[in-house]
């Protein structure tokens, strides 16, 4: 069935340190994989994405790594600022229905220590 | 800017009564969601339209009602059937018809609602 799992559900990091957070998806077919910070009281917003037919991604202090053989893909922080605490969701697609369900992680909340 | 609104940001109710929160974009985004989100949990979708006119139930659908007469707009209604209606709302668009595509989601800040 449809299910993203994330891990871990709280990090708590000491500013300057990395931080990383592995989600792992069940269907093969997926293809798009975005990750979004929500911070309290907003909306998710995207901060980066991957695409299938790329291993890694980066934008600065974050990237994203994938899988797809083992269906997995990671958010990894270099030198962690206070402002980096959030919640963080992954998501996937699952391409068996008529749409794009999409399916998105249980979170997890960043905390970084100054 | 380009942008979703969602309002009010805080709402309150007595038990009984229907509530509609509100959705605008100016995306120009064809599809467009309505997630749910309570505390610990992630983003369950309650629902979605692919085009104007056109809606389709998500997974917890039951006691919440939606339009789409306008592109830009996709006002929610919690109903009284609604049983446990007090949560965060999370409005949603995305450029591809009916999220088939390979483009993320922009959300709106929410509204929190809370019936007693």
């Amino acid at each position: 069935g449809e299910n993203v799992e994330q891990h871990p559900s709280t990090l708590s990091v000491q500013e300057g340190d990395s931080a990383v957070i592995k989600c792992t998806y069940s269907d093969s077919a997926s293809n798009y994989f975005p990750w979004y910070k929500q911070e309290l009281g907003k909306g998710p917003q995207l901060i980066i994405d991957i695409r299938s037919n790329v291993g890694e991604k980066k934008d600065q202090r974050i990237a994203v790594t994938l899988n797809k053989t083992a269906k997995h893909f990671s958010l990894h922080i270099t030198e962690t600022q206070p402002e980096d605490s959030a919640v963080y969701f992954c998501a996937a697609p699952y391409m068996k229905t008529s749409y794009d369900k999409v399916i998105f992680g249980p979170g997890t909340s960043l905390s970084v220590i100054p | 800017d380009g942008g979703i609104t969602q309002s009010p940001k805080y709402l309150f109710r007595k038990e009984g009564q229907n509530v509609t929160l509100s959705c605008e974009q100016n995306l120009n985004h064809d599809a467009m969601y309505w997630y749910r989100q309570d505390p610990g949990q992630g983003l369950r979708l309650i629902y979605y339209s692919q085009i104007v006119n056109d809606f389709q139930k998500g997974d917890i659908a039951e006691g919440y009602s939606v339009s789409r007469e306008k592109k830009e707009s996709f006002p929610l209604t919690v109903t009284s059937a609604q049983k446990n209606p007090t949560a965060f709302y999370l409005c949603a668009s995305s450029r591809g018809q009916g999220g088939r595509s390979n483009s993320p989601l922009h959300f709106g800040n929410g509204t929190r609602l809370t019936v007693t």
